[in-house]
């Protein structure tokens, strides 16, 4: 199996730009996980989804970041407008069950730098 | 309200030493899950267990086991016959009414 994969690996832009970051689950998964890692929050959740539908989005920063998850194969993470303090590790990790309780998987991780 | 303290910020130990990670949570949730994860220097996050809280049994995985006791609210790990592979950040977790993770215990394990 190709694991959980994310895209872009590293992205930089200025502040005050959209940001579109990408996660493919693995395959068969049906639990989808949106993390940030920062050096002063340390570890978040931001959201997880559940056979496609958003469960928790309690971690969710504010109105400026969406998530979706149109399709088992695909989910989107957006920030609009970016702010320096965005700028972060962002995992995503799947799972094979429903729920926020089994094993989870996660990708390598995308770094933003918002300048 | 939910936290999780993980108050050894960084412990080194020499290779096939013994060391523990603790983890002390709070909650109010009747039911729980705890969890932790490995981040070793490469930076990705590995998941290697998790608990719901009415199963207080150990786990033990090769080198590693876990000891959950709700009596002091604690789920430490515990690396057995530790090995330079093991240097990582260690995270630990609760999910209950939200997801909250401690801030992390860095191991250094010296050869």
């Amino acid at each position: 199996d190709a694991g959980v994969i994310q895209s872009p690996r590293h992205e930089v832009t200025e502040m005050g730009q959209e940001v579109t970051l990408r996660c493919k689950p693995i395959s068969g998964h049906n639990s989808l996980f949106w993390y940030r890692q920062t050096m002063m929050r340390g570890l978040e959740l931001l959201i997880y989804f559940n056979n496609n539908v958003p469960i928790d989005d309690s971690g969710m920063p504010e109105d400026r970041f969406s998530a979706k998850m149109p399709n088992a194969s695909f989910s989107t993470l957006k920030i609009q407008p970016s702010e320096p303090r965005d700028s972060a590790v962002y995992f995503c990790a799947s799972s094979s069950l429903a729920g926020a309780t089994d094993t989870q998987y996660f990708g390598p991780g995308t770094r933003l730098t918002v300048l | 309200a939910q936290k999780v303290t993980q108050a050894q910020t960084e412990i080194s130990v020499v290779e096939k030493e013994d060391v523990t990670l603790d983890c002390v949570y709070e909650t109010r949730d009747t039911t729980y899950y705890l969890f932790w994860y490995k981040q070793p220097p490469s930076g990705e996050l590995v998941f290697l267990i998790r608990r719901n809280s009415f199963d207080e049994q150990n786990e033990i995985s090769g080198r590693y086991s876990w000891n959950f006791q709700k009596s002091t609210s604690s789920f430490n790990f515990t690396i057995t016959a530790s090995q330079v592979v093991d240097s990582a950040v260690y995270f630990c977790g609760d999910y209950g009414q939200n997801f909250v993770f401690g801030p992390g215990t860095r191991l250094s394990v010296l050869p």
